[in-house]
């Protein structure tokens, strides 16, 4: 049964900071990897689609990577803003369904 | 974009009572639907999966009798509560895929449900 990890759980950045959040997967047969924003008591709003044969997808200033063979992906957020401060979730399907990591939570302290 | 609608957005219940969730793809037919639970700073995790026309598919330790789930059409998916108590108190998403977009998931807005 495919497991979603993510690291770190929590992340408090100042404002203008790169950083990196991390994704794992335990099993490589999957068809896509999606990264999702929530903000708190909201619902999900998606990211990035990362298919399986594709390397990495980017959209403004996000940018994810994938490395199916080694069950990893990255999430690059590039000059961060207050505006990005909320939970980051990963997610992998295969072809039966979605699996979610546990989230990171960002803060990004003006 | 696809748009996968849920309704009622928000639903508070006394213990006892069912409680209904529609699920809806708004623009295009979901031959699966997913139903997933999230608690409080938690993630997201998996009730089940329907297929139109057949019985849902529940995961280890959902409980099929507690929480029924139909999905007679191909836009439409409903979750029931059953005998509803304080710990079913949750948000409830759904999502619903297009086989024709290379099994991309599109999530309805979520249910916050709170049972009194």
């Amino acid at each position: 049964k495919q497991e979603v990890t993510q690291i770190p759980a929590a992340l408090s950045v100042p404002e203008g900071e790169n950083l990196v959040l991390n994704c794992s997967f335990t099993d490589s047969a999957i068809y896509n990897l999606q990264w999702f924003r929530q903000d708190p008591g909201k619902g999900l709003t998606s990211l990035l689609l990362i298919q399986s044969s594709q390397r990495e997808q980017t959209s403004g200033r996000l940018n994810a990577s994938l490395d199916k063979s080694s069950g990893r992906s990255t999430l690059y957020i590039a000059a961060s803003q207050p505006g990005d401060s909320a939970t980051y979730l990963c997610a992998v399907s295969d072809n039966n369904d979605m699996r979610f990591g546990a989230g990171t939570r960002l803060t990004v302290k003006p | 974009g696809a748009v996968v609608s849920q309704h009622p957005s928000r639903v508070i219940c006394k213990s006892g009572t069912s409680v209904k969730i529609e699920c809806r793809s708004l623009d295009f037919q979901a031959t699966t639907m997913f139903w997933y639970r999230q608690f409080p700073k938690q993630s997201l995790m998996l009730m089940a999966t329907s297929n139109e026309g057949s019985k849902a598919t529940y995961e280890q330790g959902v409980e099929k009798d507690k929480f029924l789930i139909n999905h007679a059409s191909l836009t439409l998916s409903t979750l029931t509560v059953t005998s509803a108590h304080p710990e079913d108190s949750s948000f409830y998403i759904c999502s619903a895929r297009d086989l024709g977009q290379a099994y991309e998931q599109y999530f309805g807005p979520g249910t916050r449900l709170t049972v009194t």
